[in-house]
């Protein structure tokens, strides 16, 4: 597609699991986002990739939270040992380097 | 940290005129940047403000003031389709690049016939 495409749209998981989320950047885009936006609330910057640099992971909330991007394209999230504060939508967004963030439609994680 | 301040709701009807301001407190200030996000969906990309002054596309124009710390996004002939969550965000690193972009909680804004 020519959009970000994230999967899974929707993740319900339990307390202490581990949960992947993916995201399919645009096609060139040489910048990877990471963001979270729990109910009613701002986007909470994560993680930053761009181009083969070492990734930007300053606002990773804690060492459960992790993503990697291989080839300088898809790009997983990873949380370990889920918890109830990880509810949230996890928004991914490319860029080509200088302008305008793109984003995907997200991924909602319920955490039971 | 990074403090970036905007009203949380703004209410209106169609046809008038609204500001939603923004000021911020960032590590770095490289540009201001607004988005819309309607209910459920991707935040879209409105504006970018890099210098001073008044950006106008549309119905929506942007302002920044740099020595101010603050910002607005100015929106005209409101329809009821932009009814929607707007949000600023400032770009904190200097370069090519974008690099780090941080965002406020958002201005629900909604318009009423």
């Amino acid at each position: 597609g020519a959009g970000v495409s994230q999967s899974p749209s929707n993740k319900v998981t339990e307390k202490g699991k581990d949960v992947e989320l993916r995201c399919d950047p645009i096609s060139g885009h040489t910048a990877l986002y990471w963001y979270r936006q729990s109910l009613g609330q701002g986007l909470e910057f994560l993680i930053y990739f761009q181009g083969n640099s070492a990734p930007d992971k300053s606002g990773l909330p804690s060492d459960r939270f992790s993503a990697e991007r291989t080839g300088g394209s898809v790009s997983t999230l990873t949380i370990q040992r889920t918890q109830q504060e990880d509810s949230a939508v996890y928004l991914c967004a490319s860029s080509w380097g200088a302008g305008e963030l793109f984003f995907g439609e997200g991924s909602r994680l319920t955490v039971l | 940290g990074q403090s970036l301040e905007q009203p949380s709701e703004v209410t209106a009807v169609e046809g008038a005129i609204v500001q939603i301001n923004c000021t911020y407190q960032t590590s770095g200030f490289y540009g201001l940047s607004w988005y819309q996000q309607h209910d459920g969906g991707a935040p879209t990309f409105l504006s970018y403000n890099a210098l001073d002054g008044l950006e106008e596309t549309g119905r929506f124009s942007s302002f920044l003031s740099r020595s101010d710390s603050y910002g607005y996004l100015l929106l005209q002939e409101l329809q009821m389709k932009d009814s929607a969550s707007y949000f600023c965000a400032v770009r904190v690193d200097r370069g090519s690049t974008l690099g780090r972009l941080y965002f406020g909680r958002g201005t629900q804004l909604t318009v009423w016939p």
